[in-house]
């Protein structure tokens, strides 16, 4: 079936830095890629919603200066992560869709310390 | 989207089917009923899902009631690696449109 990758899987980096974080559909054309966020004991929760090749639509209350998307193709789509700071610290997951479905990646545990 | 409403979580004893409750009184006619799961610390992984007609792959069931209110998801022989959340979801089958998660059942499944 269909792939999503993400990269890396875990990240520790010291507050004030940025990390930036991939999505990848690895056999298909992602359209639409998604980026959820999820707290410890938490659902996932919708950051916002990306089309290749324009701007990212973002959630309210989710800062679109500090949570930088870029889909530049079909099969990528990355999240930057700036200026991260401890309560940034979270699992992030990415989701892909376009024929013949929509997929999600395995996650990205984001720690800051 | 539709609201689903779940029971927050289950047990189920080993080698026992598990049958998951799914409440989604508001569901529109072109919106299916998705079936995800979450083991700790990864991604949401897809289970089955169905519109109207009952269900089944080598995962799982799906049973939707004929009103389409309501479904339940079946795990006909429950192992210790079915432990996980499970989410209900409903949505119309649009590639644009994203999964609105809600809290899910926590299935623990018991030796």
């Amino acid at each position: 079936g269909a792939v999503v990758s993400q990269h890396p899987s875990r990240v520790i980096c010291k507050s004030g830095t940025s990390v930036k974080i991939e999505c990848r559909s690895l056999d298909f054309q992602a359209t639409t890629m998604f980026w959820y966020r999820q707290f410890p004991k938490q659902s996932l929760m919708l950051m916002a919603t990306s089309n290749e090749g324009s701007k990212a639509t973002y959630e309210q209350g989710v800062e679109k200066d500090k949570f930088l998307i870029n889909h530049a193709s079909l099969t990528l789509s990355t999240l930057t992560v700036t200026s991260a700071h401890p309560e940034d610290s979270s699992f992030y997951i990415c989701s892909a869709s376009g024929p013949p479905g929509i997929y999600f990646g395995p996650g990205t545990r984001l720690t800051v310390t | 989207d539709a609201k689903t409403t779940q029971p927050p979580s289950m047990d189920c004893a080993e080698g026992r089917a598990a049958n998951l409750p799914c409440n989604h009184s508001t569901i529109s006619g072109n919106e299916y009923v998705y079936w995800y799961r979450q083991i700790h610390s990864q991604g949401p992984q897809y289970i089955i899902h169905g519109l109207k007609n009952n269900e089944t792959n080598e995962m799982a069931s799906l049973i939707i009631t004929e009103d389409r209110k309501s479904s339940t998801l079946i795990l006909p022989h429950a192992t210790l690696r079915d432990t996980a959340v499970y989410y209900c979801i409903v949505r119309a089958d649009n590639y644009g449109q994203n999964f609105v998660f809600g809290p899910g059942t926590r299935l623990s499944v018991l030796p």
